[in-house]
């Protein structure tokens, strides 16, 4: 079964505006972390913000949220009053930890493009 | 600034002809990851290093070594490219906390011809 599943290739957001980006996981491992990062066409991942699995309230960074609903297993990022600078990829992640490492599994990515 | 940095940023190479892929950071992270990403698609693991132990994930293909001779600097070498490596390659660190992310470097794009 997919980690993480992204289902959304593309999506359209007209500037100023608010969009979700939605993310569901699957893991059985009781201590995880899940992560939002952007990359621009220049290639860079850049990191967003992050939930861990014991986290009582939703993460918040700037105008970046995240939705995060443990019972359904889903971590949806919600981007406020986007700007032009939005546009990029848009990966979804989780961190399971294996051992001795964290493991890293990545969405297809959503393309969000941000019409002015 | 602590970073990851990766050289070079652009590559061309003949099919065939052996590439080195470097990456370093001043996080002084424990763990250093190789993900080979090509176009509109997510990032895929290759493998990674928990200090000096390489650990190679299972469909990695053989074409593909490593190297990290300190904590600081990681290598992938690419021994016999083949077209289907032309891609985006991603160095990324991480510590073993929990809570943190991984922290990508800037990425080499490959392009094999």
């Amino acid at each position: 079964a997919q980690k993480i599943t992204q289902t959304q290739p593309g999506m359209f957001v007209q500037e100023k505006e608010a969009v979700t980006l939605d993310c569901t996981y699957d893991t059985s491992d009781p201590s995880y972390g899940l992560f939002w990062y952007k990359q621009p066409s220049s290639g860079e991942m850049i990191f967003l913000i992050y939930q861990g699995s014991y986290d009582q309230q939703n993460a918040t960074e700037g105008r970046y949220s995240l939705n995060f609903q443990k019972a359904r297993k889903s971590a949806n990022l919600v981007i406020s009053a986007s700007q032009l600078g939005d546009s990029a990829m848009y990966f979804c992640a989780m961190r399971e930890t294996n051992y001795n490492f964290n493991k890293f599994y990545f969405g297809s990515g959503t393309k969000l493009n941000v019409k002015p | 600034d602590a970073m990851v940095i990766q050289n070079p940023r652009y590559q061309v190479t003949q099919f065939g002809k052996p590439v080195t892929l470097s990456c370093s950071q001043t996080l002084n992270h424990n763990v250093m990851y190789w993900y080979q990403q090509k176009s509109s698609q997510a990032p895929k693991l290759l493998f990674h290093y928990y200090d000096k132990d390489f650990n190679n994930e299972a469909d990695t293909p053989d074409n593909f070594q490593s190297r990290r001779p300190n904590t600081s600097f990681c290598f992938l070498d690419i021994r016999s490219p083949g077209l289907g490596d032309t891609a985006m390659y991603l160095c990324a660190t991480s510590s073993l906390s929990r809570t943190d992310t991984q922290y990508f470097g800037p990425g080499t794009r490959l392009t094999v011809l």
